[in-house]
């Protein structure tokens, strides 16, 4: 059975760094062809995709959030993480990891995601 | 801006069969991938590929493309199909992943 879940803080402040985790099992990022993927979700909005790394280190990140974004994996501990830079209040979200295989496009399981607030 | 587009909103009466859509330029060159999210709860993928169900999901669902436009049908629509759902698919680079703005689906 695959599961993924989100952890990090619930509250950052405007211009902090956030820093989530994604701790996942039933697949490992040494094989080839696994990705995990970031998505988030303003309340009462869509869905948005955010950055993507593969067990290649191959790495992909929204155009317009390239500059605040990285992401980066520890296939040891079974983590990825996505660090997002001067957090401001649009930024707040539930925050959701998805695994995908390299070529086919699609984000199957999810994480049960992980709500994050901007405010001071 | 979303480089694939949904209708905001969709209605079917119970039992009967409904189509939602998804538009893009980039979906005459990739798939489209379907999600239902409930409130409260994660997205679930429903369909991905040219047809293709994830084990557990019936087969209400299907799938299909044509020219710059994915189609989302669900036959015989149900009361728990009620839901939000997302296309997601590359952008037109190929390098990048959108999803669509959703679609509220009611079934009446």
């Amino acid at each position: 059975q695959i599961t993924l879940r989100e952890s990090g803080p619930t509250l950052v402040k405007p211009t902090q760094t956030l820093t989530l985790t994604c701790t996942f099992s039933g697949f490992s990022l040494t094989t080839s062809g696994v990705g995990v993927g970031w998505i988030r979700q303003p309340p009462g909005k869509a869905l948005e995709w955010l950055a993507l790394i593969y067990w290649d280190d191959d790495k992909r990140y929204s155009p317009s959030l390239k500059s605040r974004l990285t992401i980066t994996k520890d296939a040891s501990k079974n983590q990825v993480v996505l660090t997002m830079t001067n957090m401001d209040p649009v930024d707040t979200a539930t925050y959701y990891c998805a695994r995908t295989p390299y070529g086919l496009d699609r984000f199957d399981p999810w994480g049960q995601g992980t709500q994050v607030t901007v405010s001071s | 801006s979303s480089e694939v587009t949904q209708d905001p909103a969709v209605s079917v009466a119970l039992g009967q069969t409904v189509r939602i859509t998804c538009q893009g330029d980039s979906l005459r060159n990739y798939f489209a991938s379907w999600y239902q999210q409930k409130p409260g709860q994660a997205p679930i993928l429903v369909i991905y590929g040219q047809n293709n169900r994830p084990s557990g999901i019936s087969d209400r669902f299907s799938g299909s493309t044509s020219r710059n436009t994915a189609s989302l049908t669900i036959t015989g629509a149900q009361a728990e199909d009620e839901a939000d759902y997302y296309c997601s698919s590359r952008d037109s680079s190929g390098n990048h992943w959108v999803f669509g703005g959703g679609t509220k689906l009611t079934v009446l």
